[in-house]
């Protein structure tokens, strides 16, 4: 159980075009998603926060309109790259998490998505 | 401001012996959560133990064990009988116990498993 899926995997896009991923929960409603970006050979860092139904919480120096999230349902959050520029380049991964006896703020991740623009 | 260090960059060990990662963190809170997650070459975030900070006794899970020293702000994993299949990033995590559920990672500990 808890698995997290992301789609795509892999990704390219042109310079100044637009990107989503997409996370999604298969086997439990998620209450709580978060989105993390992670340069080779670095650790995650976390770019928001969001929950379903509300506005999410972006981590200081995420720009709030470059980067989109959507979380529309208990299953589904969209991350998308607005804009994008060869900075962009990088590993995005999704978590998603449940308040529940057993999973105290355990995150399940998903496999991540690699986005490189051209 | 939470923070989560991993002074270990990268490690190795011979297969079947036993080698322990460190990680330290700075908090103000009395009761939070500690994580080791793996991440293998995939890249696939892997849960490989978890600590609650009001627990006393060390976690463990078969061949995964840790030193959680609370006073010390330390939280090391123990790995026995390493196997080729350990080889991979481990990061050490940190979370709130209340409010907002988001994961503070430390900068990670690449390890090699020498056959």
């Amino acid at each position: 159980g808890a698995v997290v899926s992301q789609h795509p995997s892999w990704v390219i896009c042109k310079s100044g075009t637009s990107v989503k991923i997409e996370c999604r929960s298969l086997d439990f409603q998620a209450t709580t998603m978060f989105w993390y970006r992670q340069f080779p050979k670095q650790s995650l860092m976390l770019m928001a926060t969001s929950n379903e139904g509300s506005k999410a919480t972006y981590e200081q120096g995420v720009e709030k309109d470059k980067f989109l999230i959507n979380h529309a349902s208990l299953t589904l959050s969209t991350l998308t790259v607005t804009s994008a520029h060869p900075e962009d380049s990088s590993f995005y991964i999704c978590s998603a998490s449940f308040r529940g006896l057993a999973y105290y703020n355990e995150q399940f991740f998903g496999p991540g998505t690699r986005l490189t623009v051209l | 401001a939470q923070t989560v260090t991993q002074s270990q960059p990268e490690m190795s060990v011979q297969e079947a012996e036993t080698v322990t990662l460190s990680c330290t963190y700075d908090t103000s809170e009395s009761d939070y959560y500690l994580f080791w997650y793996k991440q293998p070459p995939s890249r696939q975030m892997i849960l490989v133990i978890r600590q609650e900070a009001y627990k006393q006794q060390n976690a463990t899970e078969n061949r995964f064990s840790v030193n959680f020293q609370k006073a010390a702000k330390s939280f090391s994993l123990k790995i026995s009988d390493s196997q080729l299949g350990d080889a991979a990033m481990y990061f050490c995590a940190y979370s709130w116990s209340q409010g907002a559920q988001k994961l503070v990672f430390g900068q990670g500990t690449r390890l090699t498993i020498n056959p």
